[in-house]
């Protein structure tokens, strides 16, 4: 199994493009999400997903949107970039949505925004 | 809502020195807790977790029990080894049905040999 995969590994881009952030887990894990890692705050949840078709909002939602057309796979979109969403993206998924699972994290995009 | 305090700051130690790390959580309910570490340049893997409070979570030599009395899950291990130095995070589980995971700061463990 290749586990959680993402894609690109880093991104630099201009303020104002848009861009997806590809995220894919071959486990058939009910539960994905994205998070944001920046220094000194920990991660923090942007959106996540509890199976096909269903997505809500995190703790920093603004500026990304989600979808989650099949299991395996959970894209993330910028849809115009600012300097303020540098930082380091991590996608994870788990098995069940009761909480006591572990989550299986991928190893990051790091984006930069001009 | 839920939230997880780490303590301040790097830890530096030596090598075969003890290792504590604090970990307090606010929660509603009775969350699931855990410890992930991050080596550098990787993504976060799961080091123990406790779902239920007294559960005492143990890995690689690392160890941490739920406390609910005083909320929290302090992770220690009794003799750090060089190849111990990462980032380390404390976290805490909605049990709600979403598994939504909230993070501490992190800890950076540098051990020097």
């Amino acid at each position: 199994n290749a586990g959680v995969t993402q894609t690109p590994k880093f991104q630099v881009l201009k303020t104002g493009q848009s861009m997806t952030l590809q995220c894919a887990q071959d486990m058939n894990h009910e539960y994905m999400s994205w998070y944001r890692q920046d220094p000194g705050m920990g991660l923090r949840l942007i959106h996540y997903s509890v199976g096909a078709g269903i997505t809500d909002q995190g703790e920093v939602p603004n500026g990304y949107n989600v979808s989650r057309s099949t299991t395996e796979d959970f894209p993330l979109r910028l849809l115009s970039a600012a300097p303020s969403q540098t930082s380091v993206y991590f996608c994870a998924s788990s098995y069940g949505t009761s909480g006591k699972n572990e989550q299986f994290f991928g190893p990051g995009t790091r984006l930069t925004v001009l | 809502g839920n939230s997880v305090t780490q303590m301040e700051g790097p830890v530096t130690l030596s090598e075969e020195a003890f290792l504590t790390i604090n970990c307090t959580y606010t929660a509603t309910g009775y969350p699931s807790l855990f410890w992930y570490v991050q080596y550098p340049g990787e993504g976060l893997q799961l080091l123990l977790k406790a779902t239920k409070a007294d559960d005492k979570g143990s890995n690689k030599g690392f160890e941490a029990t739920y406390r609910k009395e005083t909320t929290s899950f302090h992770l220690e291990k009794g003799s750090v080894q060089v190849s111990d130095s990462a980032v380390y995070f404390c976290a805490l589980s909605d049990r709600g049905g979403n598994n939504r995971l909230a993070f501490g700061k992190g800890n950076q463990v540098v051990v020097i040999p």
